[in-house]
């Protein structure tokens, strides 16, 4: 499957394969986090989330890694299909205030 | 059951002309969020309701935003003396309370200032 290892802005990948996605977040402090997945037109869309005391959390067809130590998120889609294109939104809740978004990838499916 | 609904979908107003956003959560959310989002950019923080109180409004760019949750359920984001750079979609979410449940958004309201 294809994959990123630092934050890229788009992801091309063909109907089938697998697809990660990273995010780089900033506070050590953060102790919740969620991805969201946000089509044209449309609000960002809860996919999965993920607290601090877990480094890994899976749904269904996305899994969730989270590294602590170098502050690192990643999504990860399998089988990737047509309508898993968008835009792809980590988030992290630092203690006390509220969510933060990151920087968005677009992923573009093709079959 | 009923997501976020966030009235108008569109608006578009003149520049110097006052607007107001309204925002309806999910039924039984206690927090409230207004999030500004520009084209090809993460939606950024304005503000966040707890109950009838804005429990942090650091994210308001300047005073002439300004937002309401009178009855803890509906919220209005209110902007006078609209600027062009005003312009971006403002979404609102909601979340059964304030830390370690996910936010649920609505689609927006896109606002443009001529």
């Amino acid at each position: 499957g294809e994959s990123v290892g630092l934050h890229l802005p788009t992801l091309s990948v063909q109907e089938g394969d697998n697809s990660i996605i990273n995010c780089a977040y900033s506070n050590s402090a953060s102790d919740y986090f969620i991805w969201y997945k946000q089509e044209s037109g449309k609000g960002p869309q809860f996919i999965i989330d993920i607290r601090s005391n877990m480094d890994k959390r899976q749904g269904q067809r996305v899994t969730v890694l989270l590294n602590k130590t170098v502050k690192h998120l990643s999504l990860q889609i399998a089988a990737t299909q047509p309508g898993d294109s968008a835009v792809y939104f980590c988030a992290e809740v630092p203690y006390g205030t509220a969510l933060i978004f990151g920087k968005g990838t677009t992923l573009s499916v093709s079959s | 059951g009923a997501g976020v609904s966030q009235t108008p979908s569109n608006k578009v107003t003149e520049k110097g002309k006052y607007v107001e956003l309204r925002c309806d959560p999910i039924s039984g959310h206690t927090a409230l969020y207004w999030y500004r989002q520009s084209l090809g950019q993460g939606p950024e923080f304005l503000i966040y309701f707890q109950g009838t109180g804005a429990a942090d409004d650091s994210g308001l760019p300047n005073d002439r935003f300004f937002a309401v949750r009178p009855e803890g359920s509906v919220s209005t984001l209110k902007i006078q003396r609209t600027e062009r750079g005003d312009s971006a979609v403002y979404l609102c979410a909601s979340s059964a309370d304030l830390y370690g449940s996910p936010l649920h958004f609505g689609n927006g309201t896109r606002l443009t200032v001529t």
